[in-house]
């Protein structure tokens, strides 16, 4: 089994839609989540942190459940800049590895004018 | 502030032959990533280093797969030989503490097609 499920989509969604991503995680002891974007042919980058409260940064509104093990990415008014891979990513630890990030395969994000 | 640089951004080879990439990360960085992404897949690690020791390299294909990083900046991946199936996207990144904290610097990869 992945550490990290997603669902790959694609979504593709109106400018000014909202829209939700979610992923799964396998290790219960995971530490650290986040999410990522990756334009087409480009390198990841940092969207934001997940913490367990939720947090929000402008439009993006992530939430973490740690019962049922699965953190969700909410964009709220999309822009045409918002198209991209979003990849759900987990911090886990296992045996003596310090602390591993695993990638999702990413959901990918079309919107459209 | 210059980024993760990595070379070559483009490597065509035909099976068998070798081929290595090298990566420049962020200075000041101590910890360095490389990780192997395929066409709608996720980035999965490689291979990481604290410094010029590799702490975590059990995903990494040692009969074929090398890395190094002397001196505890630069670094490269070598690949010998090459097989059909290392076609793949090659991202180095680095990060800023050994904690892992999640905040990883990619550079723009290297997309080695093996024919």
């Amino acid at each position: 089994r992945k550490e990290v499920e997603q669902d790959p989509g694609p979504f593709n969604v109106p400018e000014g839609a909202t829209v939700a991503f979610n992923c799964t995680y396998s290790n219960s002891a995971s530490q650290s989540f986040f999410w990522y974007r990756q334009d087409c042919r480009k390198e990841p980058k940092l969207l934001m942190s997940v913490y367990s409260s939720g947090n929000e940064d402008g439009r993006f509104t992530a939430q973490l459940n740690r019962a049922s093990q699965y953190i969700s990415l909410l964009i709220r008014d999309s822009k045409l800049s918002d198209s991209a891979t979003y990849l759900c990513v987990v911090n886990s630890i296992r045996g003596s590895t310090l602390g591993r990030l695993y990638f999702g395969r990413g959901t990918q994000l079309t919107v459209w004018p | 502030e210059a980024g993760v640089v990595q070379s070559p951004r483009y490597k065509i080879i035909e099976k068998k032959q070798p081929v290595a990439f090298w990566c420049n990360p962020i200075s000041g960085h101590n910890t360095l990533y490389w990780y192997l992404q395929n066409l709608g897949q996720g980035p999965e690690l490689l291979i990481r280093y604290e410094n010029e020791e590799a702490v975590d390299d059990s995903q990494l294909p040692k009969d074929r797969f090398s890395a190094e990083r002397l001196k505890g900046v630069d670094s490269t991946l070598k690949i010998q030989p090459a097989e059909l199936g290392d076609s793949a996207v090659y991202l180095c990144a680095s990060s800023a503490t050994d904690r892992n904290t999640g905040e990883l610097f990619f550079g723009e990869g290297s997309r080695l097609t093996v024919l």
